[in-house]
């Protein structure tokens, strides 16, 4: 199974400042997933990050307000830009779990959990 | 429509009994997989047990075993001999195709000592 390490795990940020979150997996991996879970919400993808590519966003995600980098196969990260506080969220960065015998489910860090005042 | 339904937003069980966690699904696919996930207070989200649309045995893994009825496109979590470490948001969830991947509600479950 894939190990991957989020930082910061929690933050407490201001109205209109940018957060970057890091991600990084303990093997070489195709796509990474970036989620949003709003208080007391279920999951939303916000993007797929491919490496050597430009991140693939859903619908109401804008590149502009969530720019993501994947310099390799084995790291991403995240920037919540110019905060409101209706970004409150955790963010959790996964992946696939790939290989002989997988069953495909997606293996999640730890999650970044931000408080924006 | 919903592609995952948990009809339970909060579920009581008392330490040391079963616990099933309602979960449908929506799909066309003939092809899919199914999951359930852990959430703590921490935050993590953790793997807990899958069930392909294939397969014809219900999954199991330790005290969780998933109640996999095909024509009822339902997929219920059962938790055996709950322990105090069970309270948790649970989420049920679909992949379609490779990557594709669709999270309920979610229900929180509270052991009771």
């Amino acid at each position: 199974s894939a190990v991957i390490s989020q930082k910061p795990s929690r933050d407490i940020c201001q109205r209109g400042t940018s957060l970057t979150i890091q991600c990084q997996v303990d093997s070489q991996v195709t796509m990474m997933f970036w989620y949003r879970q709003q208080p007391g919400q279920s999951l939303t993808l916000i993007a797929t990050a491919n490496q050597g590519s430009e991140a693939t966003y859903e619908s109401g995600f804008v590149i502009d307000k969530f720019p993501i980098s994947r310099p390799n196969l084995t790291f991403s990260t995240l920037t919540v830009s110019n905060m409101s506080p209706e970004d409150s969220s955790i963010y959790l960065c996964s992946v696939l779990r790939q290989g002989e015998g997988n069953t495909g489910e997606l293996f999640f860090g730890e999650g970044s959990r931000l408080t924006v005042l | 429509a919903q592609k995952i339904t948990q009809t339970q937003p909060g579920m009581f069980v008392q330490e040391k009994e079963a616990v099933t966690l309602d979960c449908t699904y929506d799909t066309s696919d003939q092809s899919y997989g199914l999951f359930w996930y852990k959430q703590p207070s921490s935050g993590e989200m953790i793997f807990l047990i899958y069930q392909g649309s294939y397969d014809e045995q219900n999954a199991t893994e330790g005290r969780y075993s998933l109640n996999f009825q095909k024509a009822r496109k339902s997929a219920n979590l059962v938790i055996s001999a709950s322990q105090l470490g069970d309270s948790a948001m649970y989420f049920c969830a679909m992949r379609e195709g490779f990557n594709k991947f669709y999270f309920g509600s979610g229900t929180k479950l509270n052991v009771k000592p």
